[in-house]
């Protein structure tokens, strides 16, 4: 199956740095990724869908600025968290999937902010 | 946003016995599909069932799906301790002409004791 690598696996930053996660599809080029934040024992919930060449969708409630999406190529959306808070501390999850078809998802970043 | 809810939130069974998960949506789908989540890693992908299809098998998955009563059902036969996860429904759906985004379920916990 496809793979969807996501780096780093997790994070630990400092109160009010930025921290950048990779999504990267492997095998299949992926004009649409989806960023899943998870808190402990919760569901996924989707953040914003990310547009290869245009911007990011943002579901509501997610601050477009706080969390920032570049979709610069087929194979690579990044997620930035700016000016982390310990309330952003969370598990973060891409995926990638061509329509009407199974989701990949990457492994999640744990983001911790101290 | 999250579309569906599953219950029950957490099963504990025996090994060799069967798991029944059951997930209920709000609105029309294109598909919908199970994943499983081992704690704090990435989501793998179990079976998809497109919505004008009322039953799939996989192995010793089944899935059904009754779009009227807007619900689908996970069961696993012949459990096993490796079956410990947390299983969870996505919907995809199209919103306003939108990527097929998956919306997931609340998800069940499965505990499955050798």
């Amino acid at each position: 199956g496809a793979v969807v690598s996501q780096h780093p696996s997790w994070v630990i930053c400092k109160s009010g740095t930025s921290v950048k996660i990779e999504c990267r599809s492997l095998d299949f080029q992926a004009t649409t990724m989806f960023w899943y934040r998870q808190f402990p024992k919760q569901s996924l919930m989707l953040m914003a869908t990310s547009n290869e060449g245009s911007k990011a969708t943002y579901e509501q409630g997610v601050e477009k600025d706080k969390f920032l999406i570049n979709h610069a190529s087929l194979t690579l959306s990044t997620l930035t968290v700016t000016s982390a808070h310990p309330e952003d501390s969370s598990f973060y999850i891409c995926s990638a999937r061509r329509p009407n078809t199974e989701a990949f998802f990457g492994q999640g970043t744990r983001l911790t902010v101290v | 946003s999250q579309q569906g809810e599953e219950d029950p939130q957490a099963l504990s069974i025996q090994e060799g016995e069967n798991a029944t998960m059951n997930c209920s949506y709000k609105t029309s789908i294109n598909n919908l599909q199970w994943y499983r989540q081992n704690s704090g890693r990435g989501l793998v992908h179990l079976i998809l069932i497109r919505s004008n299809e009322r039953e799939k098998h996989s192995g010793r998955l089944r899935v059904t799906l009754d779009t009227s009563k807007k619900s689908s059902s996970l069961l696993i036969t012949a459990s096993r301790a490796a079956d410990t996860a947390s299983y969870f429904c996505a919907t995809a759906s199209n919103y306003g002409g939108a990527t097929n985004k998956l919306i997931f379920g609340t998800g069940t916990l499965l505990a499955v004791q050798p």
